[in-house]
């Protein structure tokens, strides 16, 4: 199927710090999702990207969605500890009618 | 209370058995997936259906099975050609092709 690759694979932070996590495609995607999975739950939605260059904030989250559409990024800005979790992007498969999702960042904020 | 139901949360099985995991929504969603979910490894997609009747494989097709009789359901069997069934299975639905996917609380399956 279709990769969707995802760095890095762990982040450890102090709270007050700055996360950064990357996705990229080996091809163009139409639109890109990001969800969070806290530890022991499922995965839950965050937003979607859909134009070249888009930007979306959410408090002290921001996505955006490459120029290329091939590359995403979420950057949390001071994370907490409630930030703590695995997050997950995830592009259209070759049919278009499911998700391929990365492998995941998981984040580990300390206080 | 709208949302995805999987059960059991936890299940034991002893190798060489087959086993149905449940997934039901009650959120009127066409499409519905099931994912299998190992440390470190993502999520990586085994069955979707589209409508009712209808499903396709995904990635990691074999040794599973699925129906769709009813838009609401979408159960998983694992079945003993499965080479290493314990992984967590987590069942999701969408209204539609490339819209938000809601997920179910997920099925833990250890096969002993």
């Amino acid at each position: 199927g279709q990769q969707v690759m995802q760095i890095p694979q762990y982040q450890h932070v102090q709270e007050g710090e700055d996360f950064t996590t990357y996705c990229n495609s080996s091809t163009t995607l139409s639109n890109i999702q990001w969800y969070k999975q806290r530890p022991g739950g499922h995965p839950v939605f965050l937003i979607q990207l859909v134009k070249s260059g888009e930007v979306k904030k959410q408090k002290r989250l921001t996505f955006q969605f490459g120029e290329a559409k091939k590359n995403s990024s979420l950057h949390i800005t001071a994370t907490q500890t409630t930030d703590v979790g695995t997050y997950f992007c995830a592009g259209p498969t070759n049919s278009g009618y499911a998700l391929n999702f990365g492998k995941g960042t998981s984040l580990l904020v300390t206080p | 209370d709208g949302g995805i139901t999987q059960s059991p949360k936890y299940l034991f099985r002893k190798e060489g058995q087959n086993v149905t995991l449940s997934c039901e929504q009650n959120l009127n969603h066409d499409a519905m997936y099931w994912y299998r979910q190992d440390p470190g490894q993502g999520l990586r997609l085994i069955y979707y259906s589209q409508i009712v009747n209808d499903f396709q494989k995904g990635d990691i097709a074999e040794g599973y099975s699925v129906s769709r009789e009813k838009k609401e359901s979408f159960p998983l069997t694992v079945t003993s050609a499965q080479k290493n069934p314990t992984a967590f299975y987590l069942c999701a639905s969408t209204p539609r092709a490339n819209t938000e996917a809601f997920f179910g609380q997920g099925t833990r399956l250890t096969v002993v």
